[in-house]
């Protein structure tokens, strides 16, 4: 059974509109993280929060907001969606404990922006 | 700030050969340091983490050793499968804000 799960697994959006990537996770992990995959940059991180209602600006949050309304769910929003944007997007959980930060990935979702 | 630096890729082997990816470090901190595997069309997943500095991870047949004085943690097998092709990660946990900071990644093609 998956503990991470993301939707939509594939979306095109047109520029300019706005995209709402989902994640929930069963892991009652305290930290969530957005990443976005890119061939050679690899994993970047966009957001990611310590617990329901906190947000934090990650490496490359610039485009993009997210939002933590619970433990279980984490969402990354795109208010104005640009083609620089086409990429993949990974959701991850992780333990608070920082020494031994494992995380643990859904399985993506492929964006494309026209 | 912390930063991961590992072989660029792709490497491409032939089945039953020997595998060493490069992976060094910079960090201030007393990290953990993971290798993370990505197979085609998943999410990456935890191939094995260490947190002491001297010890050795292992799993599936890969290794890794924790160097602190040379800052590196070099992932290697003896002989690869062609199973074993997908994108590794080299990563190391930064304390103090509980992120983890991730290499480019290496992929891996290995013939059958």
């Amino acid at each position: 059974e998956a503990a991470v799960t993301q939707s939509p697994r594939n979306k095109v959006a047109v520029t300019g509109g706005k995209v709402t990537l989902s994640c929930n996770q069963t892991n009652n992990h305290n930290n969530m993280y957005w990443y976005r995959q890119d061939t050679g940059h690899g994993l970047r991180l966009i957001h990611y929060s310590y617990g329901a209602g906190s947000t934090e600006k990650g490496d490359i949050p610039d485009g993009y907001k997210a939002s933590r309304p619970s433990q279980e769910n984490f969402s990354l929003i795109l208010e104005l969606a640009t083609p620089s944007q086409t990429s993949v997007y990974f959701c991850a959980s992780g333990d608070a404990t920082g020494a031994y930060a494992e995380q643990f990935f859904g399985p993506g979702t492929r964006l494309t922006v026209l | 700030g912390d930063s991961v630096t590992q072989t660029e890729g792709p490497v491409t082997l032939s089945e039953g050969t020997s595998l060493t990816v490069n992976c060094s470090y910079e960090t201030k901190q007393y990290p953990t340091l993971f290798w993370y595997v990505q197979y085609p069309g998943e999410g990456p997943q935890l191939l094995f983490k260490v947190p002491k500095a001297n010890e050795k991870g292992s799993s599936r047949g890969f290794e890794a050793t924790y160097n602190k004085e040379a800052t590196s943690f070099h992932l290697q097998k003896a002989s690869v499968q062609e199973s074993d092709s997908a994108v590794y990660y080299c990563a190391l946990s930064d304390t103090n804000a509980y992120k983890v900071i991730f290499g480019k990644g290496t992929h891996l093609h290995v013939l059958p």
